[in-house]
């Protein structure tokens, strides 16, 4: 049981270009969600689903797009990578959000020079 | 924004001492939990306290929640080299934007010294 994968683990881009960060569970679990950790602001909320087809913004929305055709994949996508979207991120998914254990990916570091 | 803040932001003690880190919210909420993250490493689920629950425990953890104060804490007794990490707390929006998004405090930084 892999429980949530996240690609790729390091990733270094030039301000401007675009790319995705994939994430699939194998939980079949409904909700999945993208955060991104930065210090000493903890664990930020990118974008959020609740199930095939279904997407929400979090707090940090913007320069972010996600999808979610299949319950098993979440990926998000840079648009055009800004030195601000340095980050660590992670990928979670739980069977119904906040009601229950989330279960976290091992993050995937990304640099934006 | 966050909903959970640590108190403290970081703690360092001795093996074998109690470790105990407070987190302070603001909403109303359905749920809190605590995880824990190793450097480097995802975050990984402690325990799951509800609003109707004032007590929990799990192995050496023990979790309370008080919502007329908005606040809850986590006792780690008998402490060990392996706790060392950093510990969130994490809040569902309550009855204003239901449970689907659940909103992670910054983290308290614990050390334990062998």
């Amino acid at each position: 049981n892999a429980g949530v994968t996240q690609t790729p683990k390091f990733q270094v881009l030039k301000t401007g270009q675009s790319m995705t960060l994939q994430c699939a569970q194998d939980m079949n679990h409904e909700y999945m969600s993208w955060y991104r950790q930065d210090p000493g602001m903890g664990l930020r909320l990118i974008h959020y689903s609740v199930g095939a087809g279904i997407t929400d913004q979090g707090e940090v929305p913007n320069g972010y797009n996600v999808s979610r055709s299949t319950t098993e994949d979440f990926p998000l996508r840079l648009l055009s990578a800004a030195p601000s979207q340095t980050s660590v991120y992670f990928c979670a998914s739980s069977r119904t959000g906040g009601r229950n254990t989330i279960y976290f990916g091992e993050g995937s570091w990304l640099t934006v020079v | 924004s966050q909903q959970g803040e640590e108190d403290p932001q970081a703690l360092s003690i001795q093996e074998g001492e109690n470790a105990t880190m407070n987190c302070s919210y603001k909403t109303s909420i359905n749920n809190l939990q605590w995880y824990r993250q190793n450097s480097g490493r995802g975050l990984v689920h402690l325990i799951l306290i509800r609003s109707n629950e004032r007590e929990k425990h799990s192995g050496r953890l023990r979790v309370t929640l008080d919502t007329s104060k908005k606040s809850s804490s986590l006792l780690i007794t008998a402490s060990r080299a392996a706790d060392t990490a950093s510990y969130f707390c994490a809040t569902d929006e309550g009855s204003q934007g239901g449970s689907e998004k659940l909103v992670f405090g910054k983290g308290m930084k614990l050390t334990v010294n062998p």
